[in-house]
């Protein structure tokens, strides 16, 4: 079953913007993992954040989390073309991950 | 890093046969592996999830008779699906866990995705 909840299911930005996804989950969880799919390909990992961490930055991507509120955001600074993509979030918890319903972020040039 | 692969890409069958999709984990030990199917412009749906030697765990909802699953080593398992219907075309992608590593969590590695399209 689906754990994870996005929001927006679908965000499209001018090139240079910034992108923020969100994601909320129901139970505990370990971790939560951050993935971009292109059209018809597969998972790409992005980053993870631990159940005890409340921030984690790489690259152009800064993702939070507030285990209160059992939620995450994805934020993505001066997006780029090639940043079209679906994003999802994943919730790992009783050994396995579970995936939300994904946000198709589409970038105009 | 940990490489997974899928075999076929991707598989186009006649309705009422049988389809095997191989995962394997090319460089490390999977104690534990995945499937998931994925529908247009949907997420990924867990559809069961087997260890070695064992018998797989299906989801909710998900036929074990229709879906078999098969992890006979440490680096492969199958997915059958058996009597395919066109309902059954979907991207199909597998997973596969390790915990031979020194990480503070389990890390899961996903194969590229196998298309199935049934007619």
């Amino acid at each position: 079953s689906q754990q994870g909840e996005e929001d927006p299911q679908a965000l499209s930005i001018q090139e240079g913007e910034n992108a923020t996804m969100n994601c909320s989950y129901k139970t505990s969880i370990n971790n939560l993992q951050w993935y971009r799919q292109n059209s018809g390909r597969g998972l790409v990992h992005l980053i993870l954040i631990r159940s005890n961490e409340r921030e984690k930055h790489s690259g152009r991507l800064r993702v939070t989390l507030d285990t209160s509120k059992k939620s995450s955001s994805l934020l993505i600074t001066a997006s780029r073309a090639a940043d079209t993509a679906s994003y999802f979030c994943a919730t790992d918890a009783a050994q396995k991950l579970v995936f939300g319903q994904g946000t198709r972020l589409t970038i105009n040039p | 890093g940990a490489v997974v692969s899928q075999h076929p890409s991707w598989v186009i069958c006649k309705s009422g046969t049988s389809v095997k999709i191989e995962c394997r984990s090319l460089d490390f030990q999977a104690t534990t592996m995945f499937w998931y199917r994925q529908f247009p412009k949907q997420s990924l749906m867990l559809m069961a999830t087997s260890n070695e030697g064992s018998k797989a765990t299906y989801e909710q909802g998900v036929e074990k008779d229709k879906f078999l699953i098969n992890h006979a080593s440490l680096t492969l398992s199958t997915l059958t699906v058996t009597s395919a219907h066109p309902e059954d075309s979907s991207f199909y992608i597998c997973s596969a866990r390790t915990s031979g590593r020194v990480r503070s969590y389990n890390e899961q590695f996903f194969g590229p995705g196998t298309r199935l399209t049934v007619l």
